[in-house]
């Protein structure tokens, strides 16, 4: 059972909008930036999202963060065959002393 | 070019120990916080455990205090993992990653440790 909640599957169209949830606590999303990673199985995950809402240099655009209270919603538009992957959300809890991980969700584009 | 490249991993039975080695390269290395990161077979990310730029502050994910420690060579741009008493359930992937959480985070291709008799 992870900290963070995550939809363990996603699905949509090509061209398509997705978003991709991730809740927590007061001590978790509440109070510390989250960071997003899509990872394909065999290679290394890639930083998608840091600080809640940043994309990182050659990150393009179609992928967004967004954060409510204790949630954190990680946006996808122009759904392409390539995005299919595992998302994860991760975030420092204070309570825990300890980085969290959201479960994944794995995103198919149909 | 930030590399990240782990090594040590293998197969190895049941209550017996094995430590991971992580060589860092293409940035200066002791300015960075590191961590630990495993996948096991068919599961999601998870966080094994933290040390900062400097060793003097560590922090563990409950399933791995006190069997693992995590300790930094800065001298030689080097991150490790000491496993003891290591449990089928520590099979995984296990990845080093530079300051996890943040515009700086970079991973490393990761190696599978197997704890098998």
């Amino acid at each position: 059972q992870s900290v963070l909640t995550q939809p363990p599957s996603v699905s949509a169209a090509p061209g398509q909008k997705v978003t991709i949830s991730c809740s927590g606590s007061s001590s978790s999303l509440g109070n510390n930036f989250v960071s997003w990673f899509q990872h394909l199985p065999g290679t290394a995950p890639k930083l998608l999202i840091y600080d809640n809402n940043k994309r990182p240099s050659g990150i393009p655009d179609r992928f967004s963060g967004s954060k409510s209270g204790t949630s954190v919603t990680l946006g996808i538009t122009g759904l392409q065959t390539g995005d299919e992957a595992d998302y994860y959300c991760v975030t420092w809890d204070s309570s825990l002393s300890a980085v969290v991980f959201g479960g994944g969700t794995k995103l198919t584009v149909l | 070019q930030v590399q990240l490249v782990e090594s040590g991993g293998g197969v190895v039975p049941p209550g017996r120990s094995l430590r991971l080695s992580c060589a860092a390269s293409g940035f200066t290395f002791s300015s960075y916080a590191m961590h630990w990161v495993r996948q096991a077979p068919g599961k999601g990310l998870e966080w094994v455990a933290f040390i900062s730029y400097d060793g003097n502050s560590k922090y563990y994910a409950d399933s791995v205090k006190g069997r693992c420690t995590i300790s930094r060579d800065n001298a030689k741009n080097t991150l490790y993992l000491q496993m003891n008493s290591l449990r089928p359930e520590d099979t995984a992937v296990y990845y080093c990653v530079r300051d996890l959480i943040g515009i700086n985070a970079r991973w490393g291709q990761g190696n599978l440790v197997t704890v098998s008799s």
